[in-house]
């Protein structure tokens, strides 16, 4: 079947701008994750969520960052009023239902911010 | 609280040499434990899993792992690289939680270049 997708592949905005950044999850899966990882940087855990409950945001760097996940499938991350340190590839991942099921992740979304 | 360190963040060896890419982990629970590989613009890929089971795992394109709780390590290896094994590794770890969430505390990569 068909991977996880994100998209879009790329994005250049200006300072100040929003932006909404997609990930469609592997059908099925239950988790689906967001990290960020920057230049020279590991993968910085964002957000978690697992089915119906709670969402982890317990590593969204800031306020400016929010996530919601519709109908326990796609997703959207959204950065409000973007600064130049959120440049960087946001990558989705998906698993069946908990941490220590395998991961699979999408290509990411490269955020460029000027 | 779960950590993950990689030794080396570049690490280059000969075609046909022995690849070695050192991790150690911190877990106050028996953990679960991840290699995955990232190839250039691309998303990560799982090469291979630790579950409690056999604490030598082999995973795909000819790595394999073993896990030593003496030593909270958890070291990639591979007889002989090849020029297509290039590319970022990444370790893992994720704690055991019953009820709550487990998610994975990645390690900070470690480069890997083939030298022809």
């Amino acid at each position: 079947g068909a991977g996880v997708s994100q998209s879009p592949s790329n994005k250049v905005t200006e300072k100040g701008k929003d932006v909404e950044l997609r990930c469609d999850p592997i059908s099925g899966h239950t988790a689906l994750y967001w990290y960020r990882q920057s230049l020279g940087q590991g993968l910085e855990f964002l957000i978690y969520f697992q089915g119906n409950s709670a969402p982890d945001k317990s590593g969204l760097p800031s306020d400016r960052f929010s996530a919601e996940r519709t109908g326990g499938s796609v997703s959207t991350l959204t950065i409000q009023r973007t600064q130049q340190e959120d440049s960087a590839v946001y990558l989705c991942a998906s698993s069946l239902s908990r941490g220590r099921d395998t991961q699979y992740f999408g290509p990411g979304t490269r955020l460029t911010v000027l | 609280a779960q950590s993950v360190t990689q030794l080396g963040s570049h690490v280059s060896v000969s075609e046909g040499a022995l690849v070695l890419l050192r991790c150690n982990y911190s877990s106050s629970v028996p953990p679960y434990l991840f290699w995955y590989v990232q190839y250039p613009n691309q998303g990560l890929q799982l090469l291979l899993k630790y579950t409690s089971a056999a604490t030598l795992v082999k995973g795909i394109n000819g790595f394999e792992a073993e896990f030593k709780k003496s030593e909270t390590s958890f070291h990639l290896t591979k007889p002989s690289a090849h020029m297509s094994d290039a590319a970022e590794y990444f370790c893992a770890v994720s704690e055991i939680k019953v009820g709550g969430n487990e998610k994975l505390t990645f390690g900070t990569g470690t480069r890997l270049t083939i030298i022809p």
